[in-house]
């Protein structure tokens, strides 16, 4: 297993259309992140996945974000009707529960440009 | 509350030098603070964590110093060379529920040779 996979790495698409991103995690782990990196900024938390469950998402991921892990493996995160504001870095994390390690390890990212 | 504030944005330090990176958090329900290093187009990678139930931590070259009552942590990087050269981003968070994280917005280092 070589870490955490982000598919694709660079996205540029025409404002209104729609986005999807996918995110393997580290096989092992059970949890499962997603941030949102704008430049020069830290990471911001969207949200996060136990095994298939939906556990928590941020106020910042609004009606058009969606994201899904179905049977708990991978898992993709959509964006509807995108918008320039939406350009970003998208980060996927995974990590285990406790008392496995927890420490979260990250993917590449995948580069979103609105135009 | 859950802001970790960082400080400072940028630095540049000659090769040999020690740069010391500083961040500050206000929730004192968290207990898990991580440093990550990022490559321009990479993620962050996790360099060093610490507890609050110790005061220091090393691990080869970075050496994290936490000061609980006054809520701040520091990343020392001891004998930079330009390798080092890249943002450095703390992290926050609680080691119950989501264990999310909550980063600081991030010090970009450059080490001349």
């Amino acid at each position: 297993d070589t870490g955490v996979s982000q598919n694709p790495r660079h996205k540029i698409t025409k404002r209104g259309q729609n986005v999807t991103f996918r995110c393997d995690p580290i096989s092992e782990h059970n949890r499962l992140y997603w941030y949102r990196q704008t430049l020069g900024q830290g990471p911001e938390f969207l949200t996060y996945f136990q095994n298939e469950a939906q556990l928590e998402k941020s106020r910042l991921l609004s009606d058009r974000f969606s994201a899904e892990r179905p049977k708990g493996s991978f898992s993709t995160l959509e964006i509807q009707r995108t918008e320039q504001g939406d350009s970003a870095m998208y980060l996927c994390a995974s990590s285990m529960t406790p008392p496995g390690n927890t420490e979260a390890f990250f993917g590449q990212g995948t580069r979103l440009t609105v135009v | 509350q859950q802001q970790v504030k960082q400080s400072p944005q940028s630095l540049i330090v000659q090769k040999g030098g020690i740069p010391i990176i500083n961040c500050a958090y206000e929730n004192t329900a968290f207990d898990y603070f991580p440093w990550y290093q990022q490559f321009p187009g990479k993620g962050p990678a996790l360099l060093i964590a610490i507890r609050p139930d110790v005061s220091e931590k090393k691990e080869g070259r970075f050496t994290i110093s936490f000061n609980k009552s006054a809520k701040q942590f520091s990343l020392h990087i001891m004998d930079s060379q330009p390798g080092d050269s890249a943002t450095y981003f703390c992290a926050a968070s609680r080691t119950s529920g989501t264990y999310k994280y909550i980063f600081g917005t991030g010090t970009r280092l450059k080490v001349l040779a």
